[in-house]
């Protein structure tokens, strides 16, 4: 059975920073591009951002591109999500994925809740 | 990049079938076979209905369809269960190597 279990999210002020993680089970973790993909509270889903399987390729949706860096660890089967300057509008539920459009697998997901 | 275009609601009695549309443009459904539906129930994570236009992964009821016809893809829910009561998001490849989101449709069952 795959599993996708985020952690790291929480409160934290504008202009901090947090770094989510995504252990990965139950798949073979190098054979997927990954993804983190989020919702804001009553909002929709929103693409942030997509890592190829070996890393060599990252992908950010423009609202966050210089602020927040994708990595993966294959050999821990490990997502990692580091988020810098954050705005009250990057609160939101952030979901770990398996896929880049064809999104397989999600985790339940970790809130980050961006305020003063 | 705008999110591409989705009714904001849609509705149907039990066995009726219900058809969701998702628009964009000639740079993201219409340039590529990379469309994906997702169901979504209060509170949980998205689950994957299609993916690459009409492909249903395993699990998923045959009552569900994808299709395309230009710039525009649908998901036909076939034989309306109460249980499809949910929100329905479309995403698709787009150009300049991102992905976007449709707003999300909030299917009642009546």
């Amino acid at each position: 059975e795959v599993q996708l279990v985020e952690a790291g999210g929480g409160l934290v002020q504008p202009g901090g920073s947090l770094r989510l993680s995504c252990a990965a089970s139950g798949l073979t973790f190098s054979d997927f591009w990954m993804s983190w993909v989020r919702q804001a509270p009553g909002k929709g889903l929103e693409w942030v951002a997509s890592i190829k399987k070996d890393g060599s390729e990252t992908q950010y949706v423009d609202s966050v591109k210089g602020r927040f860096t994708i990595s993966r660890d294959n050999a821990k089967n490990s997502l990692c999500l580091q988020m810098n300057s954050l705005r009250a509008e990057d609160t939101a539920v952030y979901y770990c994925v398996r896929g880049r459009v064809a999104m397989g697998y999600w985790g339940q997901g970790t809130l980050v809740t961006v305020s003063s | 990049q705008s999110a591409l275009a989705q009714p904001p609601s849609a509705s149907g009695s039990p066995g009726q079938s219900v058809t969701i549309s998702c628009t964009g443009t000639s740079s993201d459904v219409g340039g590529y076979n990379y469309v994906s539906w997702f169901q979504q129930y209060p509170g949980k994570a998205p689950k994957l209905m299609i993916y690459e236009v009409n492909k249903r992964p395993s699990g998923v009821p045959d009552r569900f369809s994808g299709s395309k016809s230009g710039n525009t893809a649908s998901l036909t829910v076939s034989g309306l269960q109460a249980e499809d009561e949910a929100d329905y998001y479309c995403n698709s490849h787009a150009g300049s190597n991102i992905v976007l989101f449709g707003g999300g449709t909030k299917l009642t069952v009546l």
